[in-house]
């Protein structure tokens, strides 16, 4: 299993430009997370899914948009990039839920809004 | 959300021992106690979690106190590719008991271990 990757692994935006970060599993996975983690700081939830065609709002998602049409695939969109938006996101995902479940995250993207 | 508190930042040499402490006196009686961490330029990786009982895997041992108000993570013998972020997690309730259905994770800053060789 390559368990969760994640493409591009750097990318560098200028302002109000828009890009989509791709995230993958293949381990048939339920939920699917997505979090970005500012420099010295622990990591915070944007959006998540807990089964194709199911999305919601973590923590911080403004400026974000997320789809989930299969169970392997939750691309994170950025519209209007903004310099705030830099960061390193990581993609997550579980099997399921629940307080004893597991989550395994992708390599992360490495996000620069210039 | 309850609330976990970590030291900042501890050292350990090569092959001793390391006991990373938690506090969390709000937790409720059905959270459960998650660690993982995050080694440089990479994403967090799961390292153990339990509820009541010591718990011991391949990587490490969790000792919850009998009260369940703080925990520990010991490393057995360290090497110098333990050297990462340690974060110390109780996992959202389900919502009968006021949390999210998805099992958040809420991380903290987490403590820095360093590892002399």
């Amino acid at each position: 299993n390559a368990g969760v990757t994640q493409t591009p692994k750097f990318r560098i935006l200028k302002i109000g430009q828009s890009m989509t970060l791709q995230c993958a599993q293949d381990m048939n996975h339920n939920y699917m997370y997505w979090y970005r983690q500012d420099p010295g700081m622990g990591l915070k939830l944007i959006y998540y899914s807990v089964g194709a065609g199911i999305t919601d709002k973590g923590e911080v998602p403004n400026g974000y948009n997320v789809s989930r049409s299969t169970t392997e695939d939750f691309p994170l969109r950025l519209e209007l990039a903004a310099p705030s938006q830099t960061s390193v996101y990581f993609c997550a995902s579980s099997y399921a839920g629940g307080r004893g479940d597991t989550q395994y995250f992708g390599p992360g993207t490495r996000l620069t809004v210039l | 959300d309850a609330k976990t508190t970590q030291p900042n930042s501890m050292e350990s040499n090569e092959e001793e021992p390391v006991h990373l402490p938690c506090n969390h006196s709000t937790i409720s009686g059905t959270d459960y106690i998650h660690w993982y961490r995050q080694l440089p330029s990479q994403g967090p990786e799961y390292v153990i979690h339990g509820l009541t009982s010591n718990v011991n895997n391949r990587m490490a041992s969790l000792a919850i106190a009998e009260d369940r108000k703080s925990s520990t993570l010991i490393l057995h013998r360290a090497t110098l590719r333990d050297a990462a972020v340690y974060y110390c997690i109780l996992r959202d309730p389900p919502p009968n008991a006021g949390g999210t259905s998805y099992g958040k994770l809420t991380f903290g800053q987490g403590t820095i271990l360093t590892v002399h060789p």
